[in-house]
């Protein structure tokens, strides 16, 4: 199967700071998609991005196929934004990546 | 957007009992609803994908006696956790691609006593 890295697995930011989360894959893929994880479980889905770059509020994401990785970007962090988030892929079935603890501390 | 609701949010039951997850979606048709587990402070991993009128395909690992699948229509699945144990206690979750990303129930957490 695709292998999924995610970078760093733990940050701590102090609010108001940015700060860029990268996710590897190991094959070509057909879709991307970001997920921030609430303490509750829930996954939100953030951004389907096969390629290209998109961006939604303070919350941006850069896919580059060809060199297979994607970047979060995230900016003027909240205590909302902790969490955790995922990058996951579609190859022949969606691969979850290892995923990035976020702690926003006010 | 699509929306999937997953029931119960929490569970607590006793070991050796059975507990039924549903996953319905409500404003379309999912031919297709796959289940990951999560422990804790780990990823998803894909358990099974089930099939709407067709018996479900489970990732290795994964006993098929033990989490039976039913996706009986079009808009629900279920998954029901046989004989459970306390090493089954784990965040439980479903998910369906609506052809521009996949979306997710809200998960279910399962704790065996």
């Amino acid at each position: 199967g695709i292998q999924v890295e995610q970078s760093p697995p733990d940050l701590i930011l102090q609010e108001g700071a940015n700060s860029t989360l990268r996710c590897n894959f190991s094959d070509s893929v057909n879709n991307l998609q970001w997920f921030h994880q609430n303490p509750w479980g829930q996954l939100i889905n953030l951004f389907y991005i096969p390629s290209g770059t998109k961006q939604n509020g303070r919350l941006s994401a850069t896919t580059v196929a060809t060199e297979r990785y994607s970047l979060l970007y995230i900016s003027s962090s909240q205590t909302t934004d902790s969490g955790v988030y995922f990058c996951a892929v579609v190859g022949n079935q969606f691969y979850f990546g290892t995923g990035t603890s976020l702690t926003v501390i006010p | 957007g699509a929306v999937v609701s997953q029931h119960p949010s929490w569970v607590i039951c006793k070991s050796g009992t059975s507990v039924k997850i549903e996953c319905r979606s409500l404003d379309f048709q999912a031919t297709t609803m796959f289940w990951y587990r999560q422990f804790p402070k780990q990823s998803l991993m894909l358990m099974a994908t089930s099939n709407e009128g067709s018996k479900a395909t489970y990732e290795q690992g994964v006993e098929k006696d033990k989490f039976l699948i039913n996706h009986a229509s079009l808009t629900l699945s279920t998954l029901t956790v046989t004989s459970a144990h306390p090493e089954d206690s784990s965040f439980y979750i479903c998910s369906t691609d609506r052809g521009y990303g996949y979306t997710f129930g809200s998960g279910t957490r399962l704790t065996v006593v």
